[in-house]
């Protein structure tokens, strides 16, 4: 079946600095990969939405400069929280579409901003 | 109209027994129903999934029933075990739009 390889698992950062989290498709094209923010007993928030060598694109009250999202490839997206705080903690997951491959999701990051 | 109601927000149910969760659309272009299963601290993974054309489609223990006219449809999972124990969700996309909408979760418990 699909997979989709997201590293790191976890993360521990220092506030204000940058994290890269990257999100592979292992066996299929990803035509489409999506990246989703999550809290503690919460449901998956959409954060963006980005299609291989476009500009991604963000939902609603997602901070674009603080959330870098770049597919530079059929296989990678990378998810780049620049100058964290606190605040942004939380556990975030990709996803990836391909022709012929339904949504697969990578095993999610967790981050923390201390 | 773009959202999925879940219920119920939590679950308990003994080893052997029957989980019933429930999810609810408005949004009538939906044409993908999937369940996913997600225990702490990983992503979720797809456990089952349904197109509008088929009233019940079942998987060894996993069952969904699919009721287009009221535009609901449940996952039944048929003699719970301790390993079930997870968050489940419910999502709906329509074909062409590609954004997957998650219903809230549930979190099942099933006790020994």
């Amino acid at each position: 079946g699909a997979v989709v390889s997201q590293h790191p698992s976890w993360v521990i950062c220092k506030s204000g600095t940058s994290v890269k989290i990257e999100c592979r498709s292992l066996d299929f094209q990803a035509t489409t990969m999506f990246w989703y923010r999550q809290f503690p007993k919460q449901s998956l928030m959409l954060m963006a939405t980005s299609n291989e060598g476009s500009k991604a694109t963000y939902e609603q009250g997602v901070e674009k400069d603080k959330f870098l999202i770049n597919h530079a490839s059929l296989t990678l997206s990378t998810l780049t929280v620049t100058s964290a705080h606190p605040e942004d903690s939380s556990f975030y997951i990709c996803s990836a579409i391909g022709t012929g491959y339904g949504y697969t999701f990578g095993s999610g990051t967790r981050l923390t901003v201390v | 109209q773009q959202q999925v109601k879940q219920s119920p927000q939590s679950l308990i149910v003994q080893k052997g027994g029957i989980s019933i969760i429930n999810c609810a659309y408005e949004n009538t272009a939906f044409d993908y129903f999937p369940w996913y299963q997600q225990f702490p601290g990983k992503g979720p993974a797809l456990l089952i999934a349904i197109r509008p054309d088929v009233s019940e489609k079942k998987e060894g223990r996993f069952t969904i029933s699919f009721n287009k006219s009221a535009k609901q449809f449940s996952l039944h999972i048929m003699d719970s075990q301790p390993g079930d124990s997870a968050t489940y969700f419910c999502a709906a996309v329509a074909s062409g739009f590609q954004k997957l909408v998650f219903g809230t979760g549930t979190r099942l418990l099933v006790s020994p």
